[in-house]
């Protein structure tokens, strides 16, 4: 079992670019959650997928934006980066009728310049 | 609403010594309670959870933490410290039946030889 994977693992943008983070599941999980975590703090929730919709969201604006597709797998795109946008990105998988734990990926770093 | 307070954002300790990481938590309804580990540079690692059942909980390598409804308590404590114990630790509280975990800010564990 690969468990949760996420691509790339690190990524330079330059200011008002755009990014799309990717995170597959792990086999036999249908829900993905995106976090984002500063440098020295705790992971804060940006949004959650099920059934290819988002079904719960954190306090982040629009420029942060996802998909999940019918393999279970995510994006999350963020649009016109700002430099506070640099931060370790997570993604977590679990299945939403088991009501089972959060596995976590190993992260994509985003520094924006 | 629900929110996580982390005693402490560096604790040191001497190898096989005591460990104790504090965690208080807020929630209206009866909570999970999770114990995430991060190494430098990696994902999060789930060390053990708390889910209505035994209020003392056992996780991986060696770690335990005890649920305290009087007091609002999920301190994690590990009997006897080992230098591959240094990390940050996370406290993490999900009500039931979401699936969003809100964290705390971490405590960053050193041991010394």
């Amino acid at each position: 079992d690969a468990g949760v994977t996420q691509s790339p693992t690190h990524l330079i943008k330059t200011r008002g670019q755009q990014v799309t983070l990717r995170c597959s599941p792990k086999s036999g999980h249908d829900t993905v959650s995106w976090y984002q975590q500063a440098l020295g703090q705790g992971p804060q929730f940006i949004f959650q997928y099920y059934e290819e919709e988002e079904r719960q969201r954190g306090n982040f604006p629009d420029r942060f934006s996802g998909h999940q597709f019918p393999n279970y797998s995510s994006e999350l795109n963020v649009n016109a980066l700002l430099l506070g946008d640099s931060a370790l990105y997570l993604c977590a998988s679990s299945a939403m009728t088991a009501n089972t734990e959060a596995f976590f990926g190993q992260g994509t770093r985003l520094t924006v310049v | 609403a629900q929110s996580v307070t982390q005693l402490g954002s560096h604790v040191s300790v001497s190898e096989g010594a005591l460990v104790l990481l504090r965690c208080n938590y807020s929630s209206s309804v009866p909570p999970y309670l999770f114990w995430y580990v991060q190494y430098p540079n990696q994902g999060l690692q789930l060390l053990l959870k708390y889910t209505s059942a035994a209020t003392l909980v056992k996780g991986i390598n060696g770690f335990e933490a005890e649920f305290k409804k009087s007091e609002t308590s999920f301190h994690l404590t590990k009997p006897s410290a080992h230098m591959s114990d240094a990390a940050e630790y996370f406290c993490a509280v999900r009500i039931q039946g979401a699936q969003k975990l809100v964290f705390g800010q971490g405590t960053r564990l050193t041991i010394n030889p």
